[in-house]
């Protein structure tokens, strides 16, 4: 089905452990984007991408590493986890410009 | 850096009321400007957007947002709430043809049967 997904949906790890949050898009949308959701900060930009090898920071990247070697995929990797990183992470695409951003499901990630 | 401020945190309403959301930014250039709203469980889904045009805003569902550009304003309205309106909605704001959104903190919104 057309679409964004995210896997895994829900995830448990521990601390200084490297965990990877994948995204996949099957709209050709240029842009894709990483977000984490808190409670009382909405949702913070963690990097986005232009195009396929194309990456850049957003408001909070400190912690995250992201690649973007194919168009369709954006895997978002924490290298060495932190309870601070405890979130639920939100992967969208869009075609940039006038085009708006369609979301995937989430994934709910628990630092122990 | 561009903010986005949502003052009401948290809304009970019960059905049949209306219902305003605030949404006020900072960025002073030109602005396209979203509704996202997050149903218990669920992804973020758009309701509304503004580019440019009339700035009183038809989205889906029933809602609709007002553009008041001198107030740097956008606010969210539905005159008659349902309970499957339950929901948190996200003001965002991104610079016209920019690719960033910046979001608001969030309205959580309660509708009571």
């Amino acid at each position: 089905d057309a679409g964004i997904t995210q896997s895994p949906r829900y995830k448990i790890t521990e601390t200084g452990r490297q965990v990877t949050l994948m995204c996949h898009q099957t709209w050709s949308h240029s842009y894709m984007f990483w977000y984490r959701q808190d409670l009382g900060h909405g949702l913070r930009l963690i990097y986005y991408s232009a195009a396929a090898d194309i990456t850049d920071k957003g408001e909070v990247p400190d912690g995250y590493v992201v690649s973007r070697s194919k168009t369709e995929n954006f895997p978002l990797t924490l290298e060495s986890a932190t309870r601070s990183q405890t979130s639920v992470y939100f992967c969208a695409s869009g075609g940039g410009g006038y085009n708006e951003q369609f979301f995937g499901p989430g994934t709910r990630l628990t630092v122990l | 850096a561009q903010s986005v401020s949502q003052h009401n945190h948290h809304v009970i309403l019960s059905e049949a009321a209306s219902l305003e959301l605030g949404c006020n930014y900072s960025y002073g250039g030109t602005v396209n400007l979203f509704w996202y709203v997050q149903y218990p469980g669920q992804h973020l889904q758009l309701l509304l957007k503004y580019f440019s045009g009339d700035p009183l805003v038809k989205g889906i569902k029933g809602f609709e947002a007002e553009f008041i550009k001198s107030k740097f304003s956008f606010n969210l309205r539905k005159p008659s709430v349902q309970w499957s309106d339950t929901a948190e909605y996200f003001c965002a704001v991104r610079q016209a043809a920019g690719n960033k959104l910046t979001f608001g903190g969030g309205t959580r919104v309660l509708v009571k049967p």
